[in-house]
C-alpha cells in the first residue's frame, strides 16, 4: 500500500534549526512535496523534489534521498509565524498525490 | 488577483439533508480538485477533474457528487449517503500539463458541520 509518515508534532525555539522527517512508500514516484497549512487555512506549497539532494530556498530547505524513501524539510532561524503544520506529500505513478496527516511544528519564544 | 474561492467558510446541516460546496477558480487551471481534512489525518481526494465536463473519483468518493460543466467551476455535493460528512474541505486546481510538477494551489476551504 501507499504511505506517508510524520511526527504528529514537534517543538522548537525561536531562532533555532528544525528538521521535520517524512518516509514514504508509493507506487511509482513522481516527486515529493511539502505544503505548510496555518490552522483552518489552505495548505501552500513550500518545496519540490524529484531528484536525491537538497534543493534550498530562503530559510527553507528540503531534502531527498529516493532509495532510502526518505525526505526532510529544514527550517532556519525560527520564526513566530512559522508555527503551522507541515504536510509532505509524495506523487505516485498515477500523478495523484499521498498526503501525510502533518507535522504540527509549535514555537516557543 | 487570481485564486481559488470557496464558500461558505463554515457550513451548518441537519442530518439527512445534501448539501453543495461552491468552489470557483480564475487561474485558468483545467484540472480541479476535492480533498477532505479530519483531524489526525492526511488529505483524502474525493474527485478530481483534468478537463471540463470529465471527473474521477478519488478515494472516498462514496456519498459525494461533483460536476464540471465550466473550467472555472467545480462543486461538490455531500449526499446523504455520506455517512461522516463533518469536515473540513479543501478545493485545489492545478496545470495539469506539467505533469512531473504539479503544484496545487488550495482555496481556504469550507468547515461542514451536520447536526
Amino acid at each position: 500500500g501507499q504511505n506517508i509518515d510524520q511526527p504528529t508534532e514537534m517543538t522548537a525555539t525561536e531562532g533555532a534549526i528544525v528538521q521535520i522527517n517524512c518516509t514514504y512508500q508509493t507506487s511509482g514516484f513522481n516527486g515529493l512535496f511539502w505544503y505548510q497549512q496555518h490552522a483552518g487555512e489552505a495548505p501552500t506549497f513550500l518545496s519540490y523534489n524529484v531528484l536525491d539532494g537538497l534543493e534550498e530556498k530562503g530559510r527553507f530547505s528540503s531534502f531527498l534521498s529516493r532509495s532510502k524513501g526518505y525526505s526532510y524539510l529544514l527550517l532556519k532561524e525560527l520564526q513566530m509565524k512559522d508555527s503551522a503544520s507541515y504536510l509532505c506529500a509524495g506523487m505516485d505513478s498515477n500523478y495523484q498525490l499521498i498526503w501525510g496527516a502533518g507535522t504540527k511544528l509549535i514555537i516557543k519564544p | 488577483d487570481g485564486g481559488i474561492t470557496q464558500s461558505p467558510k463554515y457550513l451548518f446541516r441537519k442530518e439527512g439533508q445534501n448539501v453543495t460546496l461552491s468552489c470557483e477558480q480564475n487561474l485558468n487551471h483545467d484540472a480541479m480538485y476535492w480533498y477532505r481534512q479530519d483531524p489526525g489525518q492526511g488529505l483524502r481526494l474525493i474527485y478530481y477533474s483534468q478537463i471540463v465536463n470529465d471527473f474521477q473519483k478519488g478515494d472516498i468518493a462514496e456519498g459525494y457528487s461533483v460536476s464540471r460543466e465550466k473550467k472555472e467551476s467545480f462543486p461538490l455535493t455531500v449526499t446523504s449517503a455520506q455517512k461522516n460528512p463533518t469536515a473540513f474541505y479543501l478545493c485545489a486546481s492545478s496545470i495539469p500539463g506539467l505533469r512531473v510538477f504539479d503544484e496545487q494551489f488550495f482555496g481556504p476551504g469550507t468547515r461542514l458541520t451536520v447536526l
